[in-house]
């Protein structure tokens, strides 16, 4: 199974300011198709996750643009460029380029 | 708008069956290009995708490996849902379990969650 590592596990930020969260897959996630399917997701407290980028830096409808996605291979990166009070929760990398589809452990973003 | 709506009992008994069903509204789980997952999700493993099925001029199923010999994932085209049973189960199954339409190598929609606790 590809094993998806994320770091920070937590990442404490002031309102206003930029939050990065980095994410490394154990294999390249370059499908035989040529795309890469990373995907990053948001979890709020008592919610669901909820999709907000795939492919790599394709938003998904509705995701503000303070949210952008970047990378290649195996290593990936999700910038939030102004944190919001609601951007509080936990997010998640994902690789869909292999079965079993695999999940990093999180990372919780908490205002400061 | 696609919606998953699940429904299912929050306790189960040790060595029992959890079930739990999805209904689908929006899509169909007989899409040629969706498959429909089944994710669980516990503070000391985090989300774990379980299995799917899905239709491609036939049905289907994928399972993890760590489940595959207690795990059943069935659609039911008449009602537009699928299922998850998952036999003999342990309080290592205890767990927040979603079902998920996967899409463009990713979950884009998920169900809004079902607490399942294994205790006798």
């Amino acid at each position: 199974d590809i094993v998806m590592t994320q770091t920070p596990l937590s990442s404490p930020v002031t309102l206003g300011q930029p939050a990065s969260i980095s994410c490394r897959s154990s294999q390249s996630l370059v499908h035989s198709d040529g795309n890469t399917y990373l995907s990053w997701l948001q979890q709020r407290p008592g919610q669901p996750p909820r999709l907000l980028i795939y492919t790599i830096s394709n938003r998904v409808s509705g995701v503000p643009d303070r949210f952008s996605g970047s990378g290649a291979g195996t290593d990936f990166t999700l910038k939030i460029s102004r944190v919001e009070a609601e951007d509080v929760g936990v997010y998640y990398c994902m690789q869909g380029t292999q079965s079993p589809l695999t999940f990093g452990q999180g990372t919780r973003l908490e205002i400061k | 708008q696609v919606q998953l709506q699940q429904s299912g009992p929050g306790l189960v008994k040790p060595s029992q069956t959890l079930s739990l069903t999805c209904a689908i509204s929006g899509d169909s789980v007989s899409s040629s290009s969706a498959t429909w997952s089944w994710i669980r999700q516990s503070p000391s493993r985090g989300l774990e995708w379980l299995g799917r099925t899905y239709y491609r001029s036939k049905w289907l199923n994928d399972y993890a490996v760590f489940v595959k010999s207690r795990i059943t994932i069935n659609p039911d085209t008449s009602k537009n849902q699928f299922s998850l049973q998952l036999n003999s189960v342990t309080p290592e199954d205890t767990a927040v379990y979603y079902c998920a339409r996967q899409l463009v190598g990713t979950f884009d929609i998920w169900g809004q969650g079902t607490m399942v606790t294994v205790s006798s």
